[in-house]
């Protein structure tokens, strides 16, 4: 079965401290690595997705990794407005469609001013 | 219309009853998924269609939870004989395309069975 695990469960940065948060998977077949920002009483808001391994995506401040282990969510010089949840998901591979999200629990980001 | 829209955005019920939960998608939205969240977790996994088929049922707890797309667009997340324990936010999300690709979610429906 899937474990997608994430840490910290919640960190908290000054405004301009930069930190990276981590998502480690175990997957059989990964079919895309997603990360979301969720907002209190909001759904989760889509940010990226990466397929392989070394493959690395921009915006704004954050920046999000892969390796075949692991995914990191690298956020530079943070503003209070980026403080939320960063949940990672995989895509399970199941007949070609990863159709299926596994999610973890979610970082509690805060940034103090 | 702009988002994905579900209604009732609160439900509370009683113990025993049922309830409808109801997903309206993207205008277009091939994909379809029911998600379950509670607090201070991650979305949970519980259907998913492909236009009108369910492709994939298995994260439905038990057999009290049903799920339907009749056409292809507006859904509808079926909880007989509700528990307590079935108290949550219940999540629907879409996407374009088949894979899952971008999904966006809703505002969810907040159920409390008392």
């Amino acid at each position: 079965e899937d474990q997608v695990t994430q840490s910290p469960e919640a960190l908290r940065l000054q405004e301009g401290e930069s930190s990276s948060l981590n998502c480690s998977y175990t997957v059989s077949g990964l079919r895309g690595l997603f990360w979301y920002r969720q907002d209190p009483g909001k759904g989760p808001e889509f940010l990226f997705t990466l397929y392989s391994a070394g493959e690395e995506k921009e915006k704004e401040r954050l920046k999000a990794t892969l390796t075949k282990k692991e995914s990191f969510l690298h956020i530079t010089a943070p503003k209070p407005e980026d403080s939320a949840t960063y949940l990672c998901a995989v895509g399970e591979d199941s007949g070609g469609s990863n159709y299926k999200l596994t999610f973890g629990k979610g970082t509690l980001l805060t940034v103090n001013p | 219309g702009a988002g994905v829209s579900q209604s009732p955005r609160y439900k509370v019920t009683k113990r025993g009853q049922d309830v409808a939960l109801r997903c309206d998608p993207i205008s277009g939205h091939v994909s379809l998924y029911w998600y379950r969240q509670a607090l201070g977790q991650g979305p949970e996994f519980l259907t998913y269609f492909n236009y009108e088929a369910q492709q994939d049922k298995s994260g439905l707890p038990n057999d009290r939870f049903s799920a339907e797309r009749p056409e292809g667009s507006i859904s509808t997340l079926t909880i007989q004989r509700t528990e307590q324990r079935d108290s949550a936010m219940y999540r629907c999300a879409s996407s374009l395309e088949r894979d899952v690709g971008e999904a966006f979610f809703g505002q969810g429906t907040r159920l409390t069975v008392v």
